[in-house]
C-alpha cells in the first residue's frame, strides 16, 4: 500500500475546462514532487516544493500551475489545455536533509498516478 | 548536470533467462542509486538502492552493485519470470532535492 495517494485516478477533460490533481502523503515527508510521464518519453519533472520553496522546471507551460498548502497535500490545478497534455502525472515525496547537515534526499515515493486525457 | 543514462529496450526474454540491465551515470559527489519498477497502469515503486560505494541492492532476486570507478549500477536477475514484465527506471539522487530519472528499460518476459 502506498504512502502517497493521488486523485483522481482518471480524468477526461475538455481543453475549455479547469480541473485540478490532488495529492497526499502520509509519509511525513518535507518534499513534494510532479512528475509528467508521456509514452516514449523520459519522466519529466514539473515541479518540487521542498522546505517551502518552490522549484520549477522552466520548460513548464502555464496552464499547469502547483500548490502545495502544507507539507502533506500538493495540487495541480489545470486549465485549458491542449491534447499534448494528456499523459500519466504522478506525484511523488521524499525526505530531504536541511541544509548546513550532510546533504541526504531519500528514494522518492510514489503515488499510483493520475491518467489525464484532454479531448 | 547530473544524468543517468541506462540501456534502450524493450528487452525481451524467456522465463528464467538471466537479466541484464545497464545503467551508468554522472554526477558530482557521492549520489544515492536507484532502481525503480513500473507495473502496467501503476506508478513507480522502489525496487532496490544502495547508497555509497561497493554497496549492494537487492530485493526479490534482483540486485545491483554500486561501481564508483565505472560510475554504473547495473540490474540483474538470474532467473527472470513472467512476472517480472515492467519498465526499470536507474536514477540517483546528489546534491540538492532533485531525482535524476533514466528513460526506463521495457522488460518483457515471455512464458
Amino acid at each position: 500500500e502506498t504512502g502517497v495517494t493521488q486523485t483522481p485516478r482518471h480524468l477526461v477533460m475538455g481543453m475549455t475546462n479547469k480541473k485540478s490533481l490532488k495529492c497526499e502523503q502520509h509519509l511525513g515527508h518535507n518534499a513534494m514532487y510532479w512528475y509528467k510521464q508521456s509514452a516514449k518519453k523520459p519522466l519529466e519533472l514539473m515541479f518540487v516544493y521542498s522546505l517551502e520553496e518552490r522549484v520549477e522546471n522552466n520548460s513548464v507551460p502555464s496552464r499547469f500551475s502547483p500548490e502545495c498548502p502544507n507539507s502533506s497535500h500538493l495540487f495541480l490545478h489545470l486549465h485549458t489545455l491542449q491534447p499534448e497534455d494528456s499523459a500519466l502525472y504522478l506525484c511523488a515525496s521524499s525526505q530531504y536533509s536541511l541544509p548546513g547537515t550532510y546533504r541526504m534526499n531519500t528514494e522518492a515515493f510514489f503515488g499510483q498516478g493520475t491518467r489525464l486525457t484532454v479531448v | 548536470g547530473d544524468s543517468v543514462t541506462q540501456m534502450e529496450g524493450p528487452v525481451t526474454l524467456s522465463e528464467e533467462a538471466f537479466l541484464t540491465i545497464n545503467c551508468t551515470y554522472t554526477a558530482t559527489g557521492y549520489p544515492s542509486l536507484f532502481w525503480y519498477v513500473q507495473y502496467p497502469g501503476e506508478g513507480l515503486q522502489l525496487l532496490l538502492k544502495a547508497t555509497k560505494a561497493d554497496d549492494k541492492g537487492s530485493n526479490k532476486g534482483f540486485e545491483a552493485t554500486y561501481r564508483k570507478e565505472t560510475t554504473s549500477f547495473h540490474l540483474e536477475k538470474g532467473s527472470v519470470q513472467v512476472s517480472d514484465s515492467a519498465v526499470y527506471f536507474c536514477a540517483l539522487s546528489g546534491e540538492g532535492f532533485k531525482t535524476i530519472f533514466g528513460a526506463g528499460t521495457r522488460l518483457f518476459v515471455k512464458a
